[in-house]
């Protein structure tokens, strides 16, 4: 198994661009997790699915983030527009619904210049 | 909140030494899990242990809990370099993991 895809792996962009941040789940996974990580604030739940419905998005900063998970093998996770302070690594990471083991992906670093 | 608070915050030990860090977390759970972090890389899951449970290992890993004082430890026996990492614990209720800031744990040769 290939693992939690996340792409890309690095994103660099200016304030104010739109940014969009990719996911592939491990096969047979239903829940599906976008969390970022600084140094100030720790890893953040952001936003979480199950059977590609979201279901507790209470993390999500403010109405600029948005995911969406138009099926079982893909989500995204979107920042229209991009700020300095959205600088983090993302992380996507997935599991059989209920409780348990999650796997994370690789990570993808965002800088907002 | 039943985020995981880690201690201590950073960790230096010797190879061959034990490490021992501590989880404390503030309403009930269904399990606490335990990760770890090498720099720049995704988090590994490393043990979860269920709440009716009280102590559980899993190779050079042994961690404890106990839900009437909200607390956990996890304990790495005979540690190496490969060991250096962060870890961080993960007390999970309502089907979400609440992460806390990790202990930093650097393991000299």
């Amino acid at each position: 198994d290939a693992g939690v895809i996340q792409s890309p792996r690095h994103e660099v962009t200016e304030m104010g661009q739109e940014v969009t941040l990719r996911c592939k789940p491990i096969s047979g996974h239903n829940s599906l997790f976008w969390y970022r990580q600084t140094m100030m604030r720790g890893l953040e739940l952001l936003i979480y699915f199950n059977n590609n419905v979201p279901i507790d998005d209470s993390g999500m900063p403010e109405d600029r983030f948005s995911a969406k998970m138009p099926n079982a093998s893909f989500s995204t996770l979107k920042i229209q527009p991009s700020e300095p302070r959205d600088s983090a690594v993302y992380f996507c990471a997935s599991r059989y619904t209920g409780e348990g083991e999650q796997y994370f992906g690789p990570g993808t670093r965002l800088t907002v210049t | 909140s039943q985020q995981g608070e880690e201690d201590p915050q950073a960790l230096s030990i010797q190879e061959g030494e034990n490490a021992t860090m501590n989880c404390s977390y503030k309403t009930s759970i269904n399990n606490l899990q335990w990760y770890r972090q090498n720099s720049g890389r995704g988090l590994v899951h490393l043990i979860l242990i269920r709440s009716n449970e009280r102590e559980k290992h899993s190779g050079r890993l042994r961690v404890t809990l106990d839900t009437s004082k909200k607390s956990s430890s996890l304990l790495i026996t005979a540690s190496r370099a490969a060991d250096t990492a962060s870890y961080f614990c993960a007390p999970e209720g309502w089907g979400k993991l609440q992460f806390g800031a990790g202990t930093q744990v650097v393991v000299t040769p």
